[in-house]
């Protein structure tokens, strides 16, 4: 079935420790979006990459970094982990332009 | 800056309609989303109205679109217990910059 898979599903994280969220699509999309969401906060961009090779900062880039090294795959980094990076990360694609998202199932982060 | 704007709760009467609003402040954009995130799971794309018309109505869906007030809303018809979910407002200002509200959790009660 095409789509995007996150994995992993949930982590427990300790403080300081490095995490690397894992994001994969087989649709061929050439855009693709790393989002976290948290309550009242609604969805914010983290990064971008519109097409493989590029990477573009989100709204809230500071604390993580991603590469894109080929169309299906987006990991997003987070280097030393922090407790406010406690949240729920939702990986995207989309074919660019005003396409609609589509979404994998989500990554449900705890950093303690 | 742009910004997507709705209410955070919505609670209605199983077989009442559901009506869920949202403004917007971005008008360049050709469509405009609703997704709906059910628990656990990411957001799926519910409908779309592109930026020229008023109205599309969907089998149990009508969306509006409000283009001199920047207002967007989303009514549900005949609201059954499948339909409690969170429901997300999407403004793709840019290919990089799709401006999400910030959610209206619909609860519904028998």
């Amino acid at each position: 079935i095409a789509g995007i898979t996150q994995a992993p599903t949930s982590q427990i994280l300790a403080a300081g420790r490095r995490m690397t969220l894992r994001c994969t699509q087989d649709m061929r999309h050439n855009a693709m979006y790393w989002y976290r969401q948290d309550l009242g906060l609604g969805l914010r961009l983290i990064h971008y990459s519109n097409t493989a090779g590029t990477t573009g900062k989100g709204e809230v880039p500071d604390g993580y970094s991603v590469s894109r090294a080929n169309t299906d795959d987006f990991p997003l980094t987070l280097a030393s982990a922090v407790p406010s990076q406690t949240s729920v990360y939702f990986c995207a694609s989309s074919d660019g332009g005003n396409s609609p998202l589509h979404f994998g199932n989500g990554t449900r982060l705890t950093v303690t | 800056g742009e910004d997507v704007e709705q209410s955070l709760f919505l609670s209605v009467r199983e077989g009442d309609s559901s009506v869920i609003n949202c403004t917007y402040t971005d008008s360049s954009s050709t469509y405009l989303y609703w997704y709906k995130q059910e628990p656990g799971a990411g957001l799926q794309l519910l409908t779309y109205i592109f930026s020229n018309m008023d109205m599309k109505q969907d089998q149990r869906l009508t969306v509006l679109l409000n283009k001199k007030d920047k207002h967007l809303s989303l009514r549900i018809a005949d609201t059954q217990t499948g339909d409690s979910a969170i429901y997300f407002c999407a403004d793709p200002s840019s290919a990089s910059k799709i401006i999400f509200g910030s959610g209206t959790r619909l609860s519904i009660r028998p």
